[in-house]
């Protein structure tokens, strides 16, 4: 397998730019996971979905972030307009369950916003 | 609030030597915990865990020890390797469909 795959690896956009993230979980794994690593607050769960349906979002920062996954295969996030304070690495994980479960992290996408 | 914390930002072992990873939690709740292992431009990858009901888990050169009394826990690297420089995070679970808490990481050098 070839493991949880996030789309771009890199990205640099503008203030006030739309940024949208990819994820491709493990198949047959049913439960997908967003989060973001920053030097203050390390790793943070931003939401996770169980069988594609949103569980907990109540990290999601603000409005500006939404996350979608419109089937087990797909996960996106999207942050619209970016700030520079979005500035991070964004990780996808994904999991058999959202139990105990060992999580599998994807390389991550290092955001910059200029 | 940090439910998870590691308060040491780095450490700096020789090789060879032994290295100590400590990660301290809040929530009485908690009841599995894990280490995982990040280097740079990768994502973390699981190391080790340990369920409640156990003090110790042992796996090669990793042994992770739990408190529960003093809700610590710590990661033991006997010895240690130049390959094992990387971040390591401290993560947290409770029962039921919950996903993991992290601690921020702390960054491990070894020294040759």
């Amino acid at each position: 397998d070839a493991g949880v795959i996030q789309s771009p690896r890199h990205e640099v956009t503008e203030m006030g730019q739309e940024v949208t993230l990819r994820c491709k979980p493990i198949s047959g794994h049913n439960s997908l996971f967003w989060y973001r690593q920053t030097m203050m607050r390390g790793l943070e769960l931003l939401i996770y979905f169980n069988n594609n349906v949103p569980i907990d979002d109540s990290g999601m920062p603000e409005d500006r972030f939404s996350a979608k996954m419109p089937n087990a295969s797909f996960s996106t996030l999207k942050i619209q307009p970016s700030e520079p304070r979005d500035s991070a690495v964004y990780f996808c994980a994904s999991s058999l369950s959202g139990g105990n479960e060992k999580l599998f992290f994807g390389s991550g996408t290092q955001l910059s916003v200029l | 609030d940090q439910q998870v914390k590691q308060n040491s930002p780095s450490l700096s072992v020789q090789e060879g030597r032994i290295s100590i990873l400590n990660c301290d939690y809040t929530n009485s709740m908690f009841d599995y915990f894990l280490w995982y292992k990040k280097y740079p431009a990768e994502g973390p990858t699981f190391l080790i865990s340990i369920s409640s009901i156990k003090d110790k888990n042992e796996d090669g050169r990793f042994t992770v020890f739990l408190n529960k009394s003093a809700k610590h826990l710590s990661l033991h690297i006997v010895p240690s390797q130049p390959g094992d420089s990387a971040v390591y995070f401290c993560a947290a679970h409770s029962t039921g469909n919950t996903p993991l808490v992290f601690g921020k990481g702390t960054r491990l050098s070894v020294i040759a």
